[in-house]
């Protein structure tokens, strides 16, 4: 079965210095992972995807995400953090079954401290 | 691009009755759209899949008489909550996929309150 692990369920960093959110993945065959980000009472805004191709994926508001087939994992990267960053984010997996469905992880805070 | 809407973003209701929430993707096709149910800070947990004018596919333990799902046309589906119980009180979020593209795009979301 597909799934997908977020280690951490809090992230605090300063405003100004890089930000790494963790994600690692379980599939059977090749991964298409997403990453979301989710604030306060609203829906999930898309960040990025890796279906195929390079490696570093870079998405929306400057984050981009390191695929790692070795130690299967897709972190989410900044290398720069915001205040406005603070948020709830979210890894996925496609499950490769007839509903297509996507598998999240249980999410994990970010907060920027100015 | 790829907007979704919902409507209403908040409802109250009494217990016993029954509530729909819309859900659209306004500047593109929806061939399958996806109900969540979303816990206070917990993560998001599939309800059911829905593709155009076929029958919704209810996940497991997801009671498919009292989560009433119709996708009548490829920008619309809605989610009726029959004979709602407090226990139903819970945030409902849908997302929509179109013809091409593995990601889903995500409605805002709607809060129940069942009193």
């Amino acid at each position: 079965a597909q799934s997908v692990a977020q280690p951490e369920d809090q992230v605090n960093v300063a405003e100004g210095n890089p930000l790494t959110v963790k994600c690692t993945y379980s599939v059977s065959g090749n991964p298409y992972l997403f990453w979301y980000v989710q604030y306060p009472n609203r829906g999930l805004q898309f960040l990025l995807k890796y279906i195929t191709g390079d490696n570093l994926v870079k998405g929306s508001y400057g984050f981009e995400a390191e695929f790692n087939k070795s130690q299967t994992s897709f972190h989410l990267k900044k290398p720069s953090a915001l205040v406005s960053d603070s948020a709830l984010y979210f890894c996925a997996v496609r499950d490769m079954s007839y509903t297509d469905k996507l598998i999240f992880g249980t999410g994990t805070r970010l907060q920027v401290f100015p | 691009g790829a907007v979704v809407s919902q409507h209403p973003s908040w409802v109250i209701c009494k217990s016993g009755t029954s509530v729909k929430i819309e859900c659209r993707s306004l500047d593109f096709q929806a061939t399958t759209m996806f109900w969540y149910r979303q816990f206070p800070k917990q993560s998001l947990m599939l309800m059911a899949t829905s593709n155009e004018g076929s029958k919704a596919t209810y996940e497991q333990g997801v009671e498919k008489d009292k989560f009433l799902i119709n996708h009548a046309s490829l920008t619309l589906s809605t989610l009726t909550v029959t004979s709602a119980h407090p226990e139903d009180s819970s945030f409902y979020i849908c997302s929509a996929r179109g013809f091409s593209g593995y990601e889903q795009y995500f409605g805002p979301g709607t809060r129940l309150t069942v009193t």
